[in-house]
């Protein structure tokens, strides 16, 4: 199946720093989702983002998908911020796979 | 309130011993799954269903099984022929339209074997 590679594996920032994690995938996706999980569990869908820029209050998210990788953007990062961000893809099943995680550690 | 629930929050099993894993969902969408997450890793899918009374193996369905009786909810049954089943359990549902292509994720079930 597709290979989803997420970088870095553990990140720590200040509070106020600004952040960009990494997704590459080997294949071409028709879609692709980052996603955010908190300490305690809960997975909360950050972007649906197969191609182009969105932008979503301190968060943002590009994927070149000619070029096979996403980036998510994160501003004045906050405390609140810390957990494992995920990036899923989908490439044309109904399977979405997911990568390893980038474990984010914001201190105050 | 729209969303998914899975009950219970934790669970503890004993070896030999099957049990079932509720989701539930009030979101009108027609696709449900069931995903594994080991500590410090991904996702990875144990069964889907894209409509009522239909599902599919993902890629670790064995000691597992699903029904799919109604729309609204999409059990997991973890069976004793499960060799590892301590993990942490999350149920899912699909939106798909012209404008998106979601999953929305309930907040887990923690099953541990004793």
């Amino acid at each position: 199946g597709i290979q989803v590679e997420q970088s870095p594996p553990d990140l720590i920032l200040q509070e106020g720093a600004n952040s960009t994690l990494r997704c590459n995938f080997s294949d071409s996706v028709n879609n692709l989702q980052w996603f955010h999980q908190n300490p305690w569990g809960q997975l909360i869908n950050l972007f649906y983002i197969p191609s182009g820029t969105k932008q979503n209050g301190r968060l943002s998210a590009t994927t070149v998908a000619t070029e096979r990788y996403s980036l998510l953007y994160i501003s004045s990062s906050q405390t609140t911020d810390s957990g494992v961000y995920f990036c899923a893809v989908r490439t044309g099943a109904n399977n979405l796979f997911f990568g390893t995680g980038t474990r984010l550690t914001v201190i105050p | 309130d729209g969303g998914i629930t899975q009950s219970p929050k934790y669970l503890f099993r004993k070896e030999g011993q099957n049990v079932t894993l509720s989701c539930e969902q009030n979101l009108n969408h027609d696709a449900m799954y069931w995903y594994r997450q080991d500590p410090g890793q991904g996702l990875r899918l144990i069964y889907y269903s894209q409509i009522v009374n239909d599902f599919q193996k993902g890629d670790i369905a064995e000691g597992y099984s699903v029904s799919r009786e109604k729309k609204e909810s999409f059990p997991l049954t973890v069976t004793s022929a499960q060799k590892n089943p301590t993990a942490f359990y999350l149920c899912a549902s699909r939106l798909r339209d012209s404008s998106t292509d979601t999953q929305y994720f309930g907040p887990g079930t923690r099953l541990t074997v004793l």
